[in-house]
């Protein structure tokens, strides 16, 4: 149980052009789930909050503008890139908190991406 | 400031030496304490929830204590698929729903 899907798993994407990352909870339901932002080597750095059917809360220094989060249901919430950069290049994990388990997140397995 | 550290940064080990890995925090009012396993390259998997003093938690060779001011993930005979970054993040009072994650400690376990 408490599996968090991810897709793709892997994009390359030329400069400018905008990509979306979609975040499942396959098999329980998500009030909110967690956008975060890997390095290499670093441990993770979230970027919004997202609750089901409400605006999503950002981190202090993430662009809303630029990764715009869509939570539509409560097992799917969409993460897009928009005229994606060189520097946006990254590893992007969601998580998803179950909604009767109130505490522990799922992760997903992550989306590798790489801008041209 | 709250604050999460993980130590030690890495750790090597031959298969079947036990060791423990350390996870202390400063935080004002703790809500719940995470212990997380991550693989390369791959998003992290859940291993534990604790949440007081006392608590202690088993999976395998995997046990996870909890005290006022730190964790521990004891790790024991531990086997070259153990080896992996483990993650420890805390829950706050007064931060929602968030969790402030450590650094992590990479655990590499030789045959």
């Amino acid at each position: 149980g408490a599996v968090v899907s991810q897709h793709p798993s892997r994009v390359i994407c030329k400069s400018g052009t905008s990509v979306k990352i979609e975040c499942r909870s396959l098999d329980f339901q998500a009030t909110t789930m967690f956008w975060y932002r890997q390095f290499p080597k670093q441990s993770l750095m979230l970027m919004a909050t997202s609750n089901e059917g409400s605006k999503a809360t950002y981190e202090q220094g993430v662009e809303k503008d630029k990764f715009l989060i869509n939570h539509a249901s409560l097992t799917l919430s969409t993460l897009t890139v928009t005229s994606a950069h060189p520097e946006d290049s990254s590893f992007y994990i969601c998580s998803a908190r179950d909604r009767v388990s109130t505490d522990t997140q799922y992760f997903g397995p992550g989306t590798r991406l790489t801008v041209l | 400031e709250d604050q999460v550290t993980q130590s030690p940064e890495a750790l090597r080990l031959q298969e079947g030496e036990s060791s423990s890995l350390n996870c202390s925090y400063t935080v004002s009012g703790l809500r719940g304490l995470f212990w997380y396993r991550q693989d390369p390259g791959k998003g992290p998997e859940f291993l534990f929830t604790l949440y007081s003093a006392g608590e202690e938690k088993e999976k395998e060779r995997l046990k996870a204590t909890l005290t006022k001011k730190e964790s521990f993930l004891h790790i024991t005979a531990p086997k070259p698929e153990d080896s992996a970054t483990y993650l420890c993040a805390v829950r706050i009072y007064n931060y929602g729903q968030n969790f402030v994650f450590g650094p992590g400690t990479r655990l590499s376990v030789l045959p």
